[in-house]
């Protein structure tokens, strides 16, 4: 069965401060999907990033970038000169694609989620 | 466009009443997921379906769950005999289908069992 871990519950940094959001996944699948979520604190999940299990290129968004790493099977999530803007939680969640029950569009497994804080 | 819209933002009920929790998917969304959200955790997968019908079951937690989509847009998410325990964010998603789509998320509905 999936599984997704994010062994920090709490960071706290000050702005201006990079800081790496960690996520290591579980699957017996060959073919998956990673994706990292922002739940600020007005609730609504805000999708950020969408990876599969065969494109390992790294990813850059403005402030925000990924590291995929299958042999250590992470996808981790780094915040460049962060912002109290960015101050949220952040979950990371796993899709495997070859579940004949589902269909290929499979419901996700979200990890318990970082609460980032960035103090000004 | 609108995006997916939850109703009741809140619910107040008491044990053992039953309860539906509506879900408005984006126009043209042919997946729609439903997801329960625990204080302090990460949104835990209930049932999905492609269309009218229910693709995928497996995290509903017991037989008072149940939910439904009759005309593959609106989905109602049904609690019998409600409990405690389901004191939770129920959030829905919706998404064009197919492998490894990004789901989009509504804003949930806060139900809460006294």
């Amino acid at each position: 069965a999936q599984k997704v871990t994010q062994a920090q519950t709490e960071i706290s940094v000050v702005e201006k401060e990079d800081v790496t959001l960690d996520c290591v996944y579980e699957t017996r699948d060959t073919t998956y999907y990673l994706f990292w979520y922002k739940q600020p604190p007005s609730g609504e999940l805000v999708f950020l990033i969408r990876r599969n299990s065969f494109d390992e290129q790294n990813e850059i968004s403005g402030r925000y970038s990924w590291n995929f790493q299958k042999s250590t099977s992470s996808f981790n999530f780094t915040i460049t000169a962060s912002q109290v803007v960015d101050s949220a939680v952040y979950f990371c969640a796993l899709s495997e694609a070859n579940n004949p029950v589902g269909g290929g569009a499979d419901g996700l497994t979200f990890g318990k989620g970082t609460h980032l804080i960035i103090q000004p | 466009g609108a995006g997916v819209s939850q109703t009741p933002s809140n619910k107040v009920t008491e044990k053992g009443k039953y309860v539906e929790l509506r879900c408005d998917p984006i126009s043209g969304h042919t997946a729609l997921y439903w997801y329960r959200q625990s204080l302090g955790q990460g949104p835990e997968f209930l049932i999905y379906f492609q269309g009218t019908g229910a693709a995928d079951d497996s995290g509903l937690p017991n037989d008072r769950f149940f939910a439904v989509r009759p005309e593959g847009s609106v989905s109602t998410l049904k609690i019998q005999r409600t409990e405690r325990g389901d004191s939770a964010v129920y959030l829905c998603a919706s998404s064009l289908g197919g492998r490894g789509g990004e789901q989009f998320f509504g804003p949930g509905t806060r139900l809460t069992v006294l």
